[in-house]
């Protein structure tokens, strides 16, 4: 079973707008982490955000992290035609290099 | 560096053999996993390791085998290759404090066709 869920499952926007996918999971973590992957290609990390934390940014990029919700969202602010890819949210419940992974979002961006 | 490296690219095999795909890192990680990624699933983990020596059941284990002799290769081991392994496989690796899991570094992938 999968631990993260990302919603929408696919997401089509016009360059400039800004882009919001979220992700819920089950039960508590130590870290989550977005992942970026380009047709055809392997994954990309992101962002890693900690439990203990509730926003991180990283250049047009915004994460928050609610554990009451056992939620998280990233925002892909003024997104280009370079944007378009699947995003993915991975989480590390028990430690110890078991991350486990959503079924992504796949983002859309067109010129 | 050349990060996380995954051969063959491209693979078919017959129903009933086997085959290894090979992972090699240069980057001194103590941990490595073995993802498989279908459509619509996501990525599930296969087996992991966090270190030469010790590896572990993921989510989906079964028909694949793994070891870990050293801390740069994790080879993957597809014991009697099934049409529902055809997939397309990652190796990942990324370092270890004390429990937290770190970025993963991932491979280009190898894809898998079992006939």
């Amino acid at each position: 079973s999968q631990q993260g869920e990302e919603d929408p499952q696919a997401l089509s926007i016009q360059e400039g707008e800004n882009a919001t996918m979220n992700c819920s999971y089950k039960t508590s973590i130590n870290n989550l982490q977005w992942y970026r992957q380009n047709s055809g290609r392997g994954l990309v990390h992101l962002i890693l955000i900690r439990s203990n934390e509730r926003e991180k940014h990283s250049g047009r990029l915004r994460v928050t992290l609610d554990t009451s919700k056992k939620s998280s969202s990233l925002l892909i602010t003024a997104s280009r035609a370079a944007d378009t890819a699947s995003y993915f949210c991975a989480t590390d419940a028990s430690g110890y290099n078991k991350l486990i992974f959503g079924a992504g979002t796949r983002l859309a961006v067109h010129p | 560096n050349a990060g996380v490296t995954q051969t063959p690219k491209f693979q078919v095999l017959k129903t009933g053999q086997s085959m290894t795909l090979q992972c090699a890192q240069d980057m001194n990680h103590e941990y490595m996993s073995w993802y498989r990624q279908d459509p619509g699933m996501g990525l599930r983990l296969i087996h992991y390791s966090v270190g030469a020596g010790i590896t572990d059941q993921g989510e989906v284990p079964n028909g694949y085998n793994v070891s870990r002799s050293t801390t740069e290769d994790f080879p993957l081991r597809l014991l009697s290759a099934a049409p529902s392994q055809t997939s397309v496989y990652f190796c990942a690796s990324s370092y270890g404090d004390r429990g937290d899991t770190g970025e993963l570094f991932f491979g280009e992938g190898s894809r898998l066709t079992v006939l």
